[in-house]
């Protein structure tokens, strides 16, 4: 599990502004994954990529950017933070497509 | 594309009780099927998985089942204790796309 951390771990932010959360894992997965999970919806899939340079979206895509320049790193931007988006986010990694997921230890995110 | 449904959304035990929860999919062609826990305020963890050639797998006190004719399988405690108290969440891959995952059951195990 300490090979996939998140940061921050707690952020507070205002509507409208722009919001990066980070990921990394010294694994070497070839595929990582955003979620982001509310109270009575479980784990919704956002965006997820499959190697360097290689994204896709998930069931809940818009308002976020991701971008994966690294294998290790897999950022998540919220380009012009809702207050809808208050959530938590996690991160995970896999070692292909449909197997284990690792997941980090989440962000909280508070927009007000 | 793959669905999974969970049941149930809660379940409340006293210490001591089995707990079990079932999951069923719609992909015939699925061949793993994880078991995440996840305790309040922690990240989700994997417990215990199967793959489509084992009906059933345990460790210690969990025990996973699967019905691939009903596509169905189960995850199953016995003597429950209260740090089993957790959120566990199901999930299934064909293996070459990605883990769909249920919505997860709360279980509260009373003391």
């Amino acid at each position: 599990d300490a090979g996939i951390t998140q940061s921050p771990r707690y952020k507070i932010t205002e509507t409208g502004r722009q919001v990066t959360l980070m990921c990394h894992q010294t694994w070497s997965h070839s595929y990582m994954f955003w979620y982001r999970q509310d109270l009575g919806h479980g784990l919704r899939l956002i965006y997820y990529s499959a190697a360097a340079d290689i994204t896709d979206k998930g069931e809940v895509p818009d308002g976020y950017v991701v971008s994966r320049s690294k294998t290790e790193n897999f950022p998540l931007t919220l380009e012009s933070a809702t207050r809808s988006q208050t959530s938590v986010y996690f991160c995970a990694s896999s070692e292909t497509r449909g197997e284990t997921q690792y997941f980090g230890p989440g962000t909280r995110l508070l927009v007000l | 594309g793959e669905n999974v449904e969970q049941h149930p959304s809660t379940l409340s035990v006293q210490e001591g009780d089995s707990a079990v929860i079932k999951c069923t999919y719609s992909d015939s062609a699925s061949n793993y099927f994880p078991w995440y826990k996840q305790e309040l305020g922690k990240r989700p963890q994997l417990i215990i998985d199967i793959r489509s050639n084992v009906g059933e797998k345990k460790d210690q006190r969990i025990a996973v089942t699967l019905n691939k004719t009903a596509k169905h399988f189960s995850l199953h405690i016995t003597e429950t204790q209260p740090e089993d108290s957790a959120v566990y969440f199901c999930a299934a891959s064909t293996g070459f796309q990605k883990l769909v995952f249920g919505t997860g059951t709360r279980l509260l195990v009373s003391p």
